[in-house]
């Protein structure tokens, strides 16, 4: 059964870059079948997709982060990692890792909170 | 303002039916499958249905989805008390090119 775990600091301070990494046990990453991605969840908000990516490389992003954001995949390691330049206040959140199969995210980490100070 | 709109809150008695609303356009639940997440305080979410209405492993026979032209639905029978959590739908936006998430409802069991 696939596991997923965040990790990174839980400060980052404004206009800094923040960096995650997510560590997957039971599952391999370079398995075709799968896509793996980021979402947050500023608090008391609801979820926002961040990117995704599959272990050959092909990434998606969303557009309203304005180009902030870079998802690498390291597969000796079996993680993958998000970088997000420039960070404000309104970065603040707690991260997800998410695997995706098909149309669904199908296994989610327990998240990681991020708050950015001044 | 979420792409896919969903009712903020629902609420029903212990033992009765509530159904929870996503509405989309053509590029989004008009074009591929929606998927419905669990989300109780403090943890974070679980995957509740895929493909519109498929249950996996796990997920009780009181849940169901349903999905037509731009708009789904989640149906829960048989409320319990353990069921009070917030519930989202997502899919693909083929138009935007992103994962797209509704607003989120928050059911509460009376």
């Amino acid at each position: 059964q696939a596991q997923l775990q965040e990790s990174g600091p839980g400060l980052v301070k404004v206009s800094q870059t923040l960096s995650l990494t997510c560590s997957v046990s039971g599952a391999s990453i370079t398995s075709d079948n799968y896509r793996w991605s980021w979402v947050r969840q500023a608090p008391g908000k609801g979820l926002e997709w961040i990117a995704n990516i599959h272990y050959m490389g092909t990434t998606f992003y969303n557009p309203s982060l304005r180009g902030r954001s870079t998802i690498s995949v390291e597969t000796s390691n079996n993680h993958f990692s998000l970088k997000l330049d420039s960070v404000t206040a309104a970065d603040t959140a707690i991260y997800y890792c998410v695997r995706l199969y098909r149309y669904t995210m199908d296994v989610w980490g327990q998240g990681t909170t991020v708050t950015v100070s001044s | 303002q979420s792409v896919l709109t969903q009712p903020p809150s629902v609420s029903a008695a212990p033992g009765q039916k509530v159904s929870i609303s996503c509405s989309g356009g053509s590029s989004n639940i008009g074009s591929n499958f929606l998927s419905w997440y669990q989300q109780f305080p403090g943890t974070s979410p679980k995957f509740l249905l895929s493909d519109n209405n498929k249950r996996p492993p796990g997920t009780p026979d009181r849940f169901s989805g349903s999905a037509s032209g731009t708009s789904g639905a989640l149906d829960i029978t048989g409320l319990q008390t353990g069921d009070e959590a917030d519930y989202y739908c997502a899919t693909w936006d083929s138009g935007l090119g992103v994962w797209v998430f509704g607003g989120g409802t928050k059911l509460t069991v009376l």
